[in-house]
């Protein structure tokens, strides 16, 4: 079946500095969705990305999405005491099957230190 | 409603007994998902549904998970016989239709099988 793999599984940065948590899917995929979740808290929709070679910019945070539709990536710049939380990714299966459901990858936890 | 309501938010069980776990989706989406996450884990599918119909049932653990979707609205997992690996915190979520955008999460039922 898909798998969907994120790299690192944690990450200490201090205050300002960048972040980056790497996605990898098995097989490739119609779209890939980014999701945050704070601590004690549920998922919470970030953005979806559809096209091969996306970027897509929100404030801080940059996401991109594979020539071959099979990994993406999160950026955030200068991070802040907000960020903290867990990043995953969910993969929506592509032309090799998956279904209509999406498949969460195993997730970044970040934790920024003042 | 504005957004998605389970209930209840904690449920603390016996060894051995059922429980009933309910999802009420956002108004108008007809797409409704079923997720297990365990103590600082991923995500772990269990089953998703298109108005009433369940075409992917894979995820259910075994046959003492079932889920049912009335009206095209409110969802009820069941479990039956429930046992101390079935703690974890089961989340709904729900998104216009299948494969289209992303997942509005509700905030989870917190099991705990004593």
């Amino acid at each position: 079946g898909q798998q969907v793999m994120q790299i690192p599984q944690y990450q200490h940065v201090q205050e300002g500095e960048d972040f980056t948590t790497y996605c990898n899917s098995s097989t490739t995929l119609s779209n890939i969705q980014w999701y945050k979740q704070r601590p004690g808290g549920h998922p919470v929709f970030l953005i979806q990305l559809v096209k091969s070679g996306e970027v897509k910019k929100q404030k801080r945070l940059t996401f991109q999405f594979g020539e071959a539709k099979k990994n993406s990536s999160l950026h955030i710049t200068a991070t802040q005491t907000t960020d903290v939380g867990t990043y995953f990714c969910a993969g929506l299966g592509g032309l090799t099957g998956g279904g209509n459901k999406l498949t969460f990858g195993t997730g970044t936890q970040l934790k920024v230190e003042l | 409603g504005a957004g998605v309501s389970q209930s209840p938010s904690n449920k603390v069980t016996e060894k051995g007994k059922d429980v009933e776990l309910r999802c009420d989706p956002i108004s108008g989406h007809t797409a409704l998902y079923w997720y297990r996450q365990s103590l600082g884990q991923g995500l772990e599918f269990l089953i998703y549904f298109q108005g009433n119909s369940a075409p992917d049932k894979s995820g259910l653990p075994s046959d003492r998970f079932s889920a049912e979707r009335t009206g095209g609205s409110v969802s009820t997992l069941t479990i039956q016989r429930t046992q101390q690996e079935d703690s974890a915190v089961y989340l709904c979520a729900s998104s216009l239709a299948a494969a289209v955008g992303g997942y509005t999460f509700g905030s989870g039922t917190r099991l705990t099988v004593v």
